[in-house]
């Protein structure tokens, strides 16, 4: 299996600051790297697939970079509606398809 | 994208079988989307159980595949998910999901708002 490990776990902002999380494949996976939103209650959401296409109607303050087992989401200024945990997702070997463990970013 | 609903009881018994079922509307599921499920444990993060596509091929999760089987009725148009000898370690949010693809690579991108499924005596 290919282990996904995001950090931090989870993170503490404020609105306006800019959010970098991390996610690190245990085996090069190319660009096959998704990552979502999920918030309380409901279902994750894909915000960007190959490491860095934005699915359509997600704000283009998200963006996805990295390459071969390091990868990471950028959100350039924090917004109310972020708040949420986010997950990375590799789609390289199947099976089984592998999310990292998830990185909840909170309020400061 | 679809619209995806997942159905089935809230409470199984230990030793039991997990029976869900996914609805799929404003899409066929003759298409060329892989049908899947995913679950997520009480506090926990995402764990893919395995898909199927409409012709009847099969993907399961290797951790879960001696208890886990998939199927698709096409006219009704939904797919579902069966869970042998569940114990409470099976209690979770399962979700259905569609997986589709473009020309680099493939990824979730509907989801249904996922059913809780508690393992209990």
């Amino acid at each position: 299996d290919i282990q996904m490990t995001q950090s931090p776990s989870s993170l503490s902002a404020s609105v306006g600051d800019r959010v970098i999380i991390t996610c690190r494949a245990s085996r090069p996976i190319d660009s096959d790297l998704n990552w979502y939103q999920q918030k309380p209650g409901q279902a994750p959401k894909l915000l960007i697939y190959a490491v860095s296409d934005l699915q359509g109607g997600v704000p283009s303050r998200f963006s996805g970079s990295g390459s071969g087992t390091h990868f990471t989401l950028t959100i350039a200024s924090l917004q109310p509606d972020d708040f949420a945990t986010y997950y990375c997702q590799q789609s390289n070997t199947n099976p089984p398809l592998t999310f990292g463990g998830g990185t909840k970013v909170e309020i400061k | 994208q679809v619209q995806l609903q997942e159905s089935g009881p809230g409470l199984v018994k230990p030793s039991g079988t997990l029976s869900l079922t996914c609805a799929v509307s404003g899409g066929s599921i003759i298409s060329t989307s892989w049908w899947t499920w995913v679950r997520q444990s009480p506090g926990k993060g995402l764990e893919w159980i395995g898909e199927i596509f409409h012709a009847g091929s099969t993907t399961y999760n290797p951790s879960l595949e001696s208890r886990v089987s998939m199927s698709v009725d096409k006219s009704k148009n939904q797919f579902s998910l069966k869970l042998t000898s569940v114990t409470a370690a099976d209690t979770a949010v399962y979700y259905c999901a569609s997986k589709d693809w473009n020309h680099k690579t493939n990824y979730f991108d509907s989801w249904g708002p996922g059913t809780l499924v508690t393992v209990s005596s």
